[in-house]
């Protein structure tokens, strides 16, 4: 499989505690986002990178989330003390950005669904 | 304020019936309009671009720069078009985060 993958799949953790997540895009891509998708809404944006830089974060993205892509490759999510209202959809996307170029597909993965209990 | 709406959550025609998902639009500038479909269990794919004035599945969607508007559209519904629907829009340059809609469940009735 050539697509965005994401992992875990699924991720219940107790209140309080820390979580993780992993994008891996479509290799050729040099730009990563991630959205977060709540029952009923559609996906909103937290933040993305061109290669390993970051470039936006939204306001919705408190400072208990932080989102890395070390080496432009894959990234990584963390949310740290997690809250309920943190329970959602979290999904990552990539797409191949040159200069001048209006097309932007963006390729989604699967998601990574949390539960905070 | 970018912004998109779908006044409908959930929409539901018989099959070979003509269908129409509605999508509104604020933005200031020149947006990049979008329609994402996703089918039962699988993720979330690109169906059209207003750019690229395709028909995909036999689908259209044609921007009204004056209404701010962008549904989409088929003569003829099929059974297997039922999915979730989301207009979204991303600016023509720089950042191109996509700001979706809150997406429209569209059921077909045999």
């Amino acid at each position: 499989d050539t697509g965005v993958s994401q992992d875990p799949r699924h991720k219940i953790t107790k209140r309080g505690q820390n979580v993780t997540f992993r994008c891996d895009p479509i290799s050729e891509h040099n730009r990563l986002y991630w959205y977060r998708q709540t029952l009923g809404q559609g996906p909103e944006f937290l933040t993305y990178f061109q290669n390993e830089a970051q470039l936006e974060k939204s306001r919705l993205l408190s400072d208990r989330f932080s989102a890395e892509r070390p080496k432009g490759s894959f990234s990584t999510l963390e949310i740290q003390r997690t809250e309920q209202g943190d329970s959602a959809m979290y999904l990552c996307a990539s797409s191949f950005f040159r200069t001048r170029r209006i097309e932007n597909e963006q390729f989604f993965g699967p998601g990574t669904r949390l539960t905070v209990l | 304020a970018q912004r998109v709406t779908q006044p409908e959550k959930l929409l539901s025609v018989f099959k070979g019936a003509p269908v129409e998902l509605k999508c509104n639009y604020s933005y200031s500038g020149s947006p990049e309009l979008f329609w994402y479909v996703q089918y039962s269990r699988q993720r979330l794919q690109l169906l059209l671009r207003h750019i690229s004035r395709e028909s995909i599945k036999g689908f259209t969607a044609d921007l009204n720069k004056g209404e701010t508007s962008f549904h989409l559209k088929k003569p003829f519904a099929q059974e297997e078009d039922s999915a979730m629907y989301y207009c979204a829009l991303s600016g023509l340059q720089g950042a191109q985060k996509l700001v979706f809609g809150q997406g429209t469940r569209l059921t077909i009735n045999p």
